[in-house]
């Protein structure tokens, strides 16, 4: 079956540094990522949607000097937040579309960000 | 602006009983409309999910009934089972860009044996 994998499940990171969150795509083609924050309290917050082979679109108030991202294939992409701070804390979530079946997109477990 | 938007905050009932999520929405544009079941320390699954084509999805004792006149749908879960006790997240997307996908805020749903 098509799965969404993303790497770490949990990371701690000091206050100013970065970290660099994975999605793997399993059983299907991720054409297009989706990264999304979930901030205690609140839905999900689109930061970018990626497209291989297109320019990423950043959401606005989230920016590409902030969460660069890389999409360099049809199974893998990476994001990372850099100096990261409180309000950066969160439940990251990559989620692609299976385009075989529908266009919703599959989620992974997510990467909790939490910020010292 | 909230453009799906999700009510009740949260719910509750017994097993065996009959769940109503509701969502509506703002983006006429707007037309897939997938359902998301989230648990603590979980990433959201997506649970079924309908087109604007259709005013009725069903799998199993989930049901979507959709009201493309009143920007208007509700999800249904029967038989409602203590294990269904979740996060729901109501989501669009549509238009120019069918892949950004657009998320309600959630039904918290508690099933009380």
């Amino acid at each position: 079956g098509a799965l969404v994998y993303q790497y770490p499940r949990r990371t701690i990171c000091k206050s100013g540094t970065s970290m660099r969150m994975e999605c793997q795509a399993v059983g299907f083609q991720a054409t297009s990522v989706a990264w999304y924050r979930q901030s205690p309290q609140k839905t999900f917050e689109l930061i970018a949607l990626s497209t291989v082979n297109s320019a990423i679109k950043y959401e606005q108030n989230f920016t590409q000097e902030k969460f660069p991202i890389s999409h360099p294939n049809l199974s893998f992409s990476s994001m990372t937040v850099l100096n990261a701070y409180l309000e950066d804390r969160g439940l990251y979530l990559c989620g692609a579309p299976d385009r075989n079946n529908n266009q919703a997109p599959l989620f992974g477990e997510g990467t909790r960000l939490s910020v010292l | 602006q909230q453009q799906v938007r999700q009510s009740p905050q949260s719910l509750t009932v017994w097993e065996g009983e009959t769940a109503i999520l509701n969502c509506s929405y703002e983006n006429s544009a707007f037309d897939y409309f997938p359902w998301y079941q989230q648990f603590p320390g979980e990433g959201p699954a997506l649970l079924i999910a309908i087109r604007s084509v259709s005013d009725k999805k069903e799998d199993g004792r989930f049901t979507i009934f959709f009201n493309k006149r009143e920007k208007k749908l509700s999800l249904h879960i029967t038989d409602s089972q203590p294990g269904d006790s979740a996060t729901y997240f109501c989501a669009a997307s549509g238009g120019t860009n069918a892949y950004k996908v657009i998320f309600g805020k959630g039904t918290h749903l508690h099933v009380l044996p």
